[in-house]
């Protein structure tokens, strides 16, 4: 299963809301997690369930889709969520990762 | 907080092996179905391998299977990653992370990782 986010980079100033998508070639119910990696960290979990937060992850963070289309929302960003997100498939093995979407700084 | 600490990366040549390890602690190892992912310099997370509680299904990427070996031992509460034939391109960091909401081949999440260790594979 491919996994397509978009767009692939943005650029955004502090307070904007921004949309991340991720498309998946075929149905994948909602088995789809997201994560915020920060350069030499780990990933960490956002959303999982395509919508469920976290615990300790701030409410800005909202995620939606079931099937194939999915989306990652940050209604306000604040400066410690310039990063890269990734979304990921945990349906059916192989588990796959989308290419990734890197949230710079306008 | 549940911790996982990756060990055992370094720098090999092509067509060497390594063998890396996890050690998980603050949860029920045996439990949870374990997996590694890897990230090449500069570029995106890539799902390696997992293995399921008790060892039963085991599943890799294509671009391993046949070369690196997943392997648990839940007396020891730690995680194995045997990588042979390595390839420059198997060059990364690579993660040990824990799933979770697991059912049959079906996970929500992969909530706790390591902090990574790289595997640099150049003569």
């Amino acid at each position: 299963i491919q996994l397509t986010q978009s767009p692939s980079s943005l650029s955004a100033s502090v307070g904007d809301r921004v949309t991340i998508t991720c498309r998946a070639s075929q149905g994948i119910s909602s088995y789809l997690a997201w994560y915020q990696q920060k350069p030499g960290k780990a990933p960490k979990l956002l959303i999982s369930a395509a919508s469920t937060l976290q615990s300790g992850v701030p409410s800005r963070f909202s995620g939606s889709g079931s099937g194939t289309d999915f989306t990652l929302t940050i209604s306000s960003l604040q400066p410690e969520d310039f990063a890269t997100y990734y979304c990921q498939q945990l349906n059916s093995y192989p588990y796959t990762f989308g290419q990734g979407t890197k949230l710079e700084i306008k | 907080e549940e911790e996982l600490v990756e060990s055992g990366g370094g720098l090999v040549k092509p067509g060497g092996s390594l063998r890396l390890s996890c050690t998980a602690s603050r949860f029920p190892f045996s439990s949870y179905t374990m997996n590694w992912v890897r990230q090449a310099p500069g570029k995106g997370l890539e799902w390696v391998s997992s293995i399921r509680s008790s060892s039963t299904y085991i599943y890799y990427a294509d671009s391993v299977k046949g070369r690196f070996t997943i392997s648990r031992d839940n007396a020891k509460n730690s995680l194995y990653l045997q990588m042979n034939s390595l390839r420059a391109e198997d060059t990364a960091v690579y993660y040990c992370a824990r799933a979770s909401g697991c059912y049959d081949d079906s996970c929500n999440r992969f909530d706790f990782w390591g902090q990574g260790t790289l595997v640099t594979v150049s003569s």
